[in-house]
């Protein structure tokens, strides 16, 4: 089926850089997710992003978080600046209609 | 409050049948969804319901009752790949995104 990709599938980084998240939708979509899933816990929506604009977020989505999709390239997840408790695994995911599809994540590791 | 609920983990036996559970409460509904997803991979589309009923895909079959906010995943002649986490996944009202629960893993035992 359709895939999305994630881009890097690890990534650490020290309390307080910046970070972008990658991500490859499938080529005809037009709704954009972002969801963060704790170890051992349940994936939480963050944010969704249609026609270059955000349309929804979660209480999850802090104001150190942006995404964008410029020029119709990747849709990236910046957290800047970064925090411990961002830790987790980030989903990308992607849909036409009510069938989203998902990206295999991208372990971030906040040391 | 709001949630999904579903159970940690189920077992059952290949050649049989395992219902995955899940119940929800959410201010508003507008279609429920099934994933599968292996550890380390990405969360698999399964079935798409938002009318009550039973919906037969084959491998998968998928009930839904909107009344008692509840939905069951029916996996029949199993086999050990279906071994799984099962995700249940509920859209809220005119919400675009998607409330999960904490997944069902299933082992299948020989």
């Amino acid at each position: 089926g359709p895939k999305v990709l994630q881009i890097p599938s690890h990534q650490i980084i020290d309390m307080g850089q910046m970070v972008t998240l990658n991500c490859d939708p499938v080529s005809n979509h037009l709704y954009f997710y972002w969801y963060k899933q704790i170890l051992g816990q349940q994936m939480e929506f963050l944010v969704n992003f249609y026609n270059g604009k955000v349309m929804e977020k979660s209480k999850l989505f802090k104001d150190q978080f942006s995404v964008e999709r410029p020029d119709g390239s990747y849709f990236t997840l910046k957290i800047q600046p970064t925090a411990l408790e961002d830790s987790a695994v980030y989903f990308c995911a992607s849909s036409l209609n009510y069938e989203q599809y998902f990206g295999p994540g991208t372990r971030l590791t906040v040391l | 409050g709001q949630g999904v609920e579903q159970p940690d983990n189920l077992m059952s036996v290949e050649g049989t049948f395992a219902r995955v559970n899940c119940t929800y409460s959410t201010s508003g509904f507008n279609g429920l969804s099934w994933y599968q997803q292996r550890e380390g991979h990405a969360p698999v589309f399964l079935s798409y319901v938002v009318l009550d009923g039973l919906k037969d895909s084959g491998h998968f079959s998928t009930f839904l009752s909107r009344s008692n906010g509840y939905s069951y995943l029916l996996l029949t002649e199993l086999q050990i790949k279906d071994s799984a986490s099962y995700l249940c996944a509920v859209r809220d009202g005119g919400s675009w995104q998607l409330i999960f629960g904490s997944g069902t893993q299933l082992t299948v035992m020989p």
